[in-house]
């Protein structure tokens, strides 16, 4: 079975400054994803970044990006030039490959609450 | 629809009742999955439907946990005898399962509150 870690439960940050969210994760698969999803207030999942496991290089999404390092089973997001609106949970997701199945599940961590001070 | 819909937003029960949270998938989304989420912790998994095929019901936490889909329309997930763990938020997800990655649509959920 897969696990995901998110060892931060809150973490803070000025405005305009960058913040690196953690997360690690266990599995015996060889091909798989990793994803970062936002939820504000409003409950809604929002997708901000996702990972191809077989793909070296980082994703990066306008001010989001990662750093995947698949030796060590960390997915890491960064947020620069922080702004109000990214104040949120952040939840790192792992799904392995698709199956008829499986389908998409996705295994989810536990969260990292961020607030964007001004 | 626009998005995936799912109602009631909030619902309050007492111990012992019934309980249908419904969830409307984007139209044309074969995949549709259920996850709880307890206060300030993460999404776990309930159940996932694919199609007509039978559905992985390998989430459910307990026999007062079942879901229904007809067809690739609306579900319907359903709790008996409601305890005070159920109380989460109960969110769906759909995706049109025509890749090998999907992104998953999520609804805003039903926050559901045991007395």
């Amino acid at each position: 079975a897969q696990t995901v870690t998110q060892s931060q439960p809150e973490m803070s940050v000025q405005e305009a400054e960058t913040v690196t969210l953690s997360c690690t994760y266990d599995t015996s698969e060889s091909n798989y994803y990793l994803f970062w999803y936002k939820q504000p207030p409003s409950r809604q999942m929002i997708l901000v970044i996702r990972q191809e496991a077989y793909k070296q290089q980082n994703a990066t999404e306008n001010r989001f990006s990662v750093n995947f390092q698949k030796a060590a089973k960390s997915f890491s997001l960064k947020i620069s030039d922080s702004q109000l609106g990214d104040t949120a949970m952040y939840f790192c997701a792992f799904m392995k490959q698709r199956t008829m199945e499986y389908g998409n599940k996705l295994v989810f961590g536990a969260g990292t609450i961020l607030r964007v001070k001004s | 629809g626009a998005g995936v819909s799912q109602s009631p937003s909030n619902k309050v029960t007492e111990k012992g009742k019934d309980v249908e949270l419904r969830c409307d998938p984007i139209s044309g989304h074969t995949a549709l999955y259920w996850y709880r989420q307890r206060l300030g912790q993460g999404l776990e998994f309930l159940i996932y439907f694919q199609g007509n095929s039978a559905p992985d019901k390998s989430g459910l936490p307990s026999d007062r946990f079942s879901a229904e889909r007809t067809g690739e329309s609306v579900s319907t997930l359903t709790i008996q005898r409601t305890q005070q763990e159920d109380s989460a938020v109960y969110l769906c997800a759909s995706s049109p399962s025509t890749g090998l990655i999907e992104k998953l649509f999520f609804g805003s959920g039903t926050q559901l509150s045991v007395l």
